[in-house]
């Protein structure tokens, strides 16, 4: 079937460094992105999104990249700080369909960013 | 201006019963779309609503199924509880159904015994 998912459940890193989590899909029909992070107890914050006519969309520490030819997005998190440290999900949501509404958002499995002192 | 509020926070049932949860949308949003998120199956799709119509519907059971008012609150019920009905039931609100940035809340924690 067709899903999102994440290359990585884990990702690492130091504190101050940069961090690039990375997400495939396989639906071609896909025209929306976003990333959201997920904070323990906490439900999905938004974070950033894309359109499927965009390749690149930047926001304040975070840039998404879209690359459509091999249908993968990631999300690049400069200077990474300990309040990063969350699950990210990235998600992606189809057209309208001929009732006018649009699918539900399908999402990715995550990646936990852990971030090290 | 309030976010999406979710009320229960935490429920506990045992199976054969029956639950409603209850999602009030920031003001203004008239999209609320519910999932449920478990560690084995991660964030799954339950249904949408917009202006008290379902617009889209997940891959649930006939056991899963909701409501939206006039004001845009919603309520998620689910009958006949199985074990594996546990897990945190999120609500999101858009200002359209056509939109995709949704803003989520803090879900319900169900637990099945």
């Amino acid at each position: 079937g067709e899903s999102v998912g994440l290359h990585l459940p884990t990702l690492s890193v130091q504190e101050g460094d940069n961090s690039i989590i990375n997400c495939a899909y396989s639906n071609s029909a896909s025209d929306y992105f976003i990333w959201y992070k997920q904070e323990s107890g906490k439900g999905p914050q938004f974070i950033i999104d894309i359109r499927s006519n965009m390749d690149k969309r930047q926001g304040q520490r975070v840039t998404v990249l879209l690359n459509k030819t091999v249908k993968h997005l990631s999300l690049q998190i400069a200077a990474t700080q300990p309040g990063d440290s969350a699950v990210y999900f990235c998600a992606e949501k189809r057209g309208i369909d001929a009732r006018g509404g649009a699918d539900g958002l399908t999402f990715g499995k995550g990646t936990h960013l852990i971030i090290q002192p | 201006k309030a976010g999406v509020t979710q009320t229960p926070r935490y429920l506990i049932k045992t199976r054969g019963q029956q639950v409603t949860l209850s999602c009030s949308p920031i003001s203004g949003h008239r999209s609320v779309s519910w999932y449920q998120q478990t560690p084995g199956q991660g964030l799954q799709f339950l249904f949408e609503y917009f202006s008290e119509t379902q617009r889209n519907k997940g891959n649930f059971p006939g056991r899963f199924s909701g409501r939206q008012f006039s004001n845009s609150r919603s309520e998620m019920n689910v009958s006949t509880l199985e074990l594996g009905d546990s897990a945190l039931y999120l609500c999101a609100s858009s200002r359209d159904t056509l939109r995709g940035e949704q803003f989520f809340g803090p879900g319900t924690r169900l637990t099945v015994l």
